[in-house]
């Protein structure tokens, strides 16, 4: 089945450390995203990636860092600058056609709650 | 700036009975529209959509109505069933395409009761 796979799904960190989300999919889609949601303030925009090697800042990077080695895989790095990295994360992939309407509706993965402790 | 609002936090409905979620957005320049619901400890999925060339786009029992002017849409559900009961988000972007970015809204917790 296609799909995104996030991983893991529950973490745990101490103030100061950084930790990295897993993100693969398999769903041949050429964007990907990642999301954060805190309560009471819906989905933002962390980065997003439209194409392999390339990626550009959402709309609360600050305090995360992501690459795109490979079209299947966007991990997210949440690092000690991130002030307050308790969340659920979501990843989310799309197809980058262009021009294709509906090509920005969004696949999500099941999530992973990070805690700092 | 919140650009997509959802104005209700939560909505309490009893089965059989119509639920309606509303939106209202602020950024002219949006033009596609579309409706997410989410299970706890789960990612959302895609629901319904409508672009603005439309006034209501159906799904057997979810329809969504936008009205232009009133920058405003909302997803009716009917009839309501208690496996409706989910957090939904509603979202908008200026285009269809891979590069048009979604702005998500708060979110409206729906709770369908038996």
């Amino acid at each position: 089945d296609g799909g995104i796979t996030q991983s893991p799904k529950y973490l745990f960190r101490k103030e100061g450390q950084n930790v990295t989300l897993s993100c693969e999919q398999n769903l041949n889609h050429d964007a990907m995203y990642w999301y954060r949601q805190d309560p009471g303030q819906g989905l933002r925009l962390i980065y997003y990636s439209q194409i392999v090697n390339d990626f550009q800042k959402g709309d609360i990077a600050e305090g995360y860092s992501v690459s795109r080695e490979k079209k299947e895989s966007f991990p997210l790095t949440v690092t000690s600058a991130q002030k307050n990295p308790t969340a659920f994360y979501l990843c989310a992939s799309s197809m980058a056609t262009g021009g294709v309407a509906g090509a920005n509706v969004l696949t999500f993965g099941a999530g992973s709650r990070l805690t700092v402790l | 700036d919140q650009q997509v609002k959802q104005n209700s936090p939560s909505l309490s409905v009893q089965e059989g009975r119509i639920s309606i979620l509303n939106c209202d957005y602020t950024n002219s320049m949006f033009d596609y529209f579309l409706w997410y619901k989410k299970y706890p400890a789960e990612g959302p999925t895609f629901l319904i959509s409508i672009s603005s060339i439309k006034d209501k786009n159906e799904d057997g029992r979810f329809t969504v109505f936008l009205n232009k002017s009133a920058k405003h849409l909302s997803l009716h559900i009917v009839p309501s069933q208690p496996g409706d009961s989910a957090v939904y988000f509603c979202a908008a972007s200026a285009g269809e395409t891979s590069g048009s970015r979604l702005t998500f809204g708060e979110g409206t917790q729906l709770t369908v009761n038996p």
